[in-house]
């Protein structure tokens, strides 16, 4: 199985902050790889699939990058409503697994 | 506009059954493969089961096999899941989405996209 380890868990962020985040995997798979955004009380969203390909209607200061076992999320200049936790998503084979999750807060 | 409704979530007892259901509008439901994901609350997410166009095929986590059924209806755009023999740590917000997929480089490639709200289930005497 195909483990997900975010870092950091948590991060403390200013608006305009430009944000970094890690999705390290157990082992190289496909860059079939997606990140979530979720706000409290709300459903995850997609952000990003494929590793790096935007879903249509996400803001441009969100980018994915990486393949093989190390993948990242940046968002280059944190907006307020950017602040929410974000987990990533490993789509290569069963069982489909998150990473822990992200959980970015205001400074 | 794509949606998806999920409903039948409640308090239950140890040991006993919950039937979830989950209303697809908005697009081509036969035309997808459907999963199942659940969060317990304040925590993260855990992808619980899937099932492809007709139905035939299905995948489970190891947490869940045995005790829980996917199934679904393309007649009625609906998705199921039925959980027997619950236990405490079955407690958790439970989500219908729909697997989105393309191919890239060769490969297919594939995320979940929408999600619906939610349903929250309960384990607890």
């Amino acid at each position: 199985d195909i483990q997900l380890t975010q870092s950091p868990s948590f991060l403390s962020a200013s608006v305009g902050d430009r944000v970094t985040i890690t999705c390290r995997a157990s082992q190289v798979f496909s860059s079939c790889l997606a990140w979530y955004q979720q706000k409290p009380g709300k459903a995850p969203k997609l952000l990003i699939y494929a590793a790096s390909t935007l879903q249509s209607g996400v803001p441009s200061r969100f980018s994915g990058s990486g393949s093989g076992t190390e993948f990242t999320l940046t968002i280059s200049s944190l907006q307020p409503e950017d602040f929410a936790t974000y987990y990533c998503q490993q789509l290569n084979s069963y069982p489909l697994a998150f990473g822990g999750g992200t959980q970015v807060e205001i400074k | 506009e794509v949606h998806l409704v999920e409903s039948g979530g409640g308090l239950v007892q140890p040991g006993g059954s919950l039937r979830l259901s989950c209303a697809a509008s908005g697009f081509n439901f036969r035309d997808y493969w459907m999963h199942w994901v659940r969060q317990v609350p304040e925590k993260g997410l855990q992808w619980v089961s899937r099932i492809d166009h007709d139905g035939y095929s299905t995948n489970y986590a190891d947490s869940v096999k045995g005790r829980f059924t996917i199934s679904r209806d393309n007649a009625k755009n609906t998705l199921h899941l039925q959980m027997n023999s619950l236990r405490a740590e079955d407690t958790a917000v439970y989500y219908c989405v729909r697997d989105v997929g393309t191919s890239i480089g060769g490969s297919w490639c594939k995320w979940f996209d929408p999600w619906g709200q939610g349903t929250l289930v309960t384990v607890s005497s």
